[in-house]
């Protein structure tokens, strides 16, 4: 089955807090995981993304923390701020299918100032 | 310079009309793409072109036609529209193949064109 589920629909932190949002893959092909960060009326942007031989990766205050045994990974987001405030999206691409994306259902992220 | 650019950003139209979207990019990139965001903001991929060749045709109603005069336009001409075609529409390029799989699958989003049909 080629999805991604993604959890929380949506979440609200205090500024300062740490957002959290989990995804759970299926298809073993996949072998990269970029998350998107989509503001209101604008196209979704590349934040971050992972390979599967990596556990973690980090680029400022997003980390991507990966466990392959479990098919899973997710975003953290340290001293989350207002300007944070966006939808989530973790996705991956189906191997050898000209760069097709699945993308999970989306988080809308609010933090709270 | 906007990498990725769409006409119209916004399309109110009647139920059974036709219209189009154009998408041109200027990143040097040989693939594109487009996608659909429904109500609940999904994503879902419809159409992917590669040096202007169809690659990917999602299960996408045949009122749905995908035209790449060129590897740096990609346009999308709807027939019959219906309520249900309401959605933003996105066009996004990346790298073709014969790139690592991180430059490969790092696409770029265009800023949308929310398509309205009454």
């Amino acid at each position: 089955q080629q999805q991604v589920k993604q959890s929380p629909q949506s979440l609200i932190v205090q500024k300062g807090g740490i957002s959290i949002i989990n995804c759970a893959y299926e298809n073993t092909a996949f072998d990269y995981f970029p998350w998107y960060q989509q503001f209101p009326g604008k196209g979704p942007a590349l934040l971050i993304a992972i390979r599967p031989d990596v556990s973690e990766k980090k680029e400022g205050r997003f980390t991507i923390s990966f466990n392959k045994s479990a098919k899973q990974f997710s975003l953290h987001i340290m001293d989350s701020q207002p300007g944070d405030s966006a939808t989530y999206f973790c996705a991956a691409p189906i191997y050898n299918q000209g760069g097709k994306l699945i993308f999970g259902q989306g988080t809308e992220l609010s933090v709270k100032p | 310079d906007t990498a990725v650019s769409q006409t119209p950003k916004y399309l109110v139209t009647q139920m059974g009309n036709d219209k189009s979207i154009k998408c041109e990019q200027n990143l040097g990139h040989d693939t594109m793409y487009w996608y659909k965001q429904d109500s609940k903001k999904f994503l879902k991929i419809m159409f992917s072109y590669n040096n202007k060749e169809l690659i990917i045709n999602e299960t996408v109603p045949n009122r749905f036609s995908p035209k790449s005069p060129d590897k740096a336009h990609l346009n999308l001409h709807i027939n019959s529209l219906e309520l249900g075609d309401s959605a933003v529409y996105f066009c996004a390029s990346s790298q073709g193949f014969g790139v690592p799989t991180s430059r490969r699958n790092e696409q770029f989003f265009g800023p949308g064109t929310r398509l309205t049909v009454l």
